[in-house]
């Protein structure tokens, strides 16, 4: 069955800390990562990662994927308490015999920021 | 930018009611999805579509059937309404294998 799990499920920091958010991964048919982040309302788009060993970075936040081991980390720098959020992480893989692609999430990393 | 609106951010519904829960994009985006978000579960699919008329059963699908008679509306029905489909439901779409999905801002059910 495949699954996607994130490390730890809650993490509280002091502002200006750095933190290393992780995501490791079962599936077949793997197409792609993609890390969110979720405050109040929907998911906002982070990255996108189909390639190991490529750095994304915008900003303070950078994530790398590691295809061979089946995982991901999310690194935020200089921690900010508008960065306090949940993050997922969800694997795309696609739909055996179909051209269809469907999206697993992890439980998500409750990050708390206090200043 | 993409736009996935769902129609109703609350909903207070009783059980054994039928739900409907409506889903429109606005990019021709071939993939729907609904899915469930619950405290420590995370995101479950509940059913997708890569084509109008065609649906596909994601992992917690029952309770819930779909409706895709057009390429930009995907609904989502609770046949009977029971109390643990209590929960934040979130429709996405993404045009095509691999990319990035686009979310609605959720709809926030209560069944009592």
């Amino acid at each position: 069955e495949d699954k996607v799990v994130q490390s730890p499920l809650s993490l509280v920091v002091h502002e200006g800390d750095t933190v290393t958010l992780n995501c490791s991964y079962e599936v077949t048919n793997f197409r792609s990562l993609l890390w969110y982040k979720q405050e109040k309302k929907a998911p906002t788009f982070l990255f996108m990662l189909t390639s190991s060993g490529i750095e994304k970075k915008s900003g303070r936040l950078s994530s790398i994927l590691d295809k061979k081991e089946l995982f991901s980390i999310l690194n935020i720098t200089a921690t900010q308490t508008g960065d306090s959020a949940i993050y997922l992480c969800a694997v795309v893989s696609r739909v055996e015999y179909s051209s269809a692609s469907k999206i697993i999430f992890g439980s998500g990393t409750r990050l708390s920021i206090r200043p | 930018d993409v736009k996935v609106t769902q129609s109703s951010r609350y909903l207070v519904k009783r059980t054994g009611e039928k739900v409907f829960l409506e889903c429109v994009q606005d990019m021709d985006h071939e993939n729907m999805f609904w899915y469930r978000q619950d405290p420590g579960l995370g995101l479950r699919l509940i059913y997708f579509s890569y084509d109008v008329k065609m649906k596909e059963k994601g992992d917690i699908p029952e309770g819930y059937s779909v409706s895709r008679e057009k390429k930009e509306r995907f609904s989502l029905i609770l046949e009977s309404a029971s109390t643990n489909q209590t929960s934040m439901y979130l429709c996405a779409s993404s045009p095509y294998l691999g990319q990035g999905y686009t979310f609605g801002s959720g709809t926030r059910l209560t069944v009592v």
